[in-house]
């Protein structure tokens, strides 16, 4: 079965340090892998993918990922964390089944301190 | 660019009572469109997608309905909410290259009391 994990309910880092949200995901064949990032009370927001190519994706607001096959993982990561990162960040992976649907992880807080 | 218009923004609602959230998007046509649910601020659940007009595929077995009237118009309905419906629902939209993430609206919140 297709899913992804996030395993790490909460992660608390100061402003300027680098931060990582872990995804590790499991599904046959090529993975399409998304993020998103959730303000309270909003909708999702379209950070970054991987599709193919180069295993270091960057996207939106300063963030990055990168993408291991061997390890099945796609983690977020930004070098200097801003308190206006904090929000709630999900991994996604494309669900082979078809018909763009998206298999979503739990999420993952992130809490930047001034 | 896509825009995805989901009304009312919350809504409370008693047991029993019925149900009708609208998604509506503008800047695209014959999109794929999905309601997805969250529960508790964390995960996010895939109840129904549609590939074209009056075209719906349910995911899990629920409550819940959802139909699409016009090619840009997605509704979620119940004819007796129960609890456990209570929830944020968001709606998102696909269309393009088969690179395109989803797109979402803003959602709604839902206390069913």
């Amino acid at each position: 079965a297709q899913s992804v994990a996030q395993p790490e309910d909460q992660v608390n880092v100061a402003e300027g340090n680098p931060l990582t949200v872990k995804c590790t995901y499991s599904v046959s064949g090529n993975p399409y892998l998304f993020w998103y990032v959730q303000y309270p009370n909003r909708g999702l927001q379209f950070l970054l993918k991987y599709i193919t190519g180069d295993n270091l994706v960057k996207g939106s607001y300063g963030f990055e990922a990168e993408f291991n096959k061997s390890q099945t993982s796609f983690h977020l990561k930004k070098p200097s964390a801003l308190v206006s990162d904090s929000a709630l960040y999900f991994c996604a992976v494309r669900d082979t089944g078809g018909y763009n649907k998206l298999i979503f992880g739990a999420g993952t807080r992130l809490a930047v301190h001034p | 660019s896509q825009t995805i218009h989901q009304w009312p923004a919350t809504l409370v609602q008693p047991v029993g009572s019925p149900l009708s959230l609208e998604c509506t998007v503008e800047g695209t046509s014959n999109p794929n469109l999905y309601w997805y649910r969250q529960a508790a601020g964390r995960g996010l659940q895939l109840l129904f997608y549609s590939v074209g007009i009056g075209q719906i595929s349910s995911e899990v077995p629920q409550n819940l309905s959802a139909s699409r009237p016009q090619d840009r118009q997605f509704i979620l309905s119940s004819k007796k909410l129960l609890l456990s419906d209570s929830g944020f629902y968001l709606c998102a939209s696909y269309q393009g290259g088969g690179n395109s993430p989803l797109h979402f609206g803003n959602g709604t919140r839902l206390t069913v009391t």
